[in-house]
């Protein structure tokens, strides 16, 4: 048990559908994160929300949509996802150090 | 690009002996460094830090070498144990103006693997 909960842990969705990642923090952190992790590649970084407030986005397709309603819960709303964008997701908070604490993921498969 | 480099993909090492895992980068800002432990169908879990103002962290079994000229670091596990087996990523960062918090960049992993 990390403080870092997400939910739900296995998502399967079709092209066409519109579903939501649930990520909730229980440490005090203020900064908060999503990962995408591929088969054989990096981690890689998505979004990075400081004080609620986003400060990175690298590149990511507007189909990823996320949203940080307070310091605790981030969400990842997904619509028209393509099979490419299976994948684990996975959240992450921190406080102001660059240790992050992460999140069991989520495993996404679109088909 | 890749900023973060794990080289080997896995690493085999017998129970008791000393696993070290090794990683590259190229980015000359980053000045701090992690390892994080990864179980399938887990996330990751911290294990042990290193800033750039250091060459050296100690933790347990778990030793971290920095060698900022090299831009190279290394994980020490010993004595490996078969609880060790996983998937090990480095990472790095670069300071945040005005504080917060910014992202890390990962390597892929290295897949350790200790025999009986």
């Amino acid at each position: 048990e990390t403080g870092v909960t997400q939910t739900p842990r296995h998502l399967v969705m079709g092209m066409t559908n519109k579903k939501s990642l649930k990520c909730e923090q229980h440490l005090g952190h203020n900064a908060m994160y999503w990962y995408k992790q591929s088969a054989k590649k990096p981690l890689e970084l998505m979004f990075v929300y400081n004080f609620k407030e986003q400060t990175e986005n690298n590149s990511v397709p507007s189909r990823f949509s996320p949203e940080c309603p307070n310091s605790s819960h981030l969400f990842l709303h997904l619509h028209t996802l393509q099979p490419e964008d299976s994948a684990l997701y996975l959240c992450a908070s921190s406080q102001q150090t660059t240790r992050a604490f992460f999140g069991q993921g989520t495993r996404l498969t679109v088909v | 690009d890749q900023q973060v480099k794990q080289n080997s993909p896995s690493l085999s090492v017998q129970e008791g002996r000393i696993s070290i895992l090794n990683c590259d980068y190229t980015n000359s800002m980053f000045d701090y460094f992690l390892w994080y432990k990864k179980y399938p169908a887990e996330g990751p879990t911290f294990l042990i830090s290193i800033s750039s103002i250091k060459d050296k962290n100690e933790d347990g079994r778990f030793t971290v070498f920095l060698n900022k000229s090299a831009k190279h670091l290394s994980l020490h596990i010993v004595p490996s144990q078969p609880g060790d087996s996983a998937v090990y990523f480095c990472a790095a960062t670069t300071p945040r103006a005005g504080g917060g918090a910014d992202g890390l960049t990962f390597g892929k992993g290295t897949h350790l693997i200790i025999q009986p």
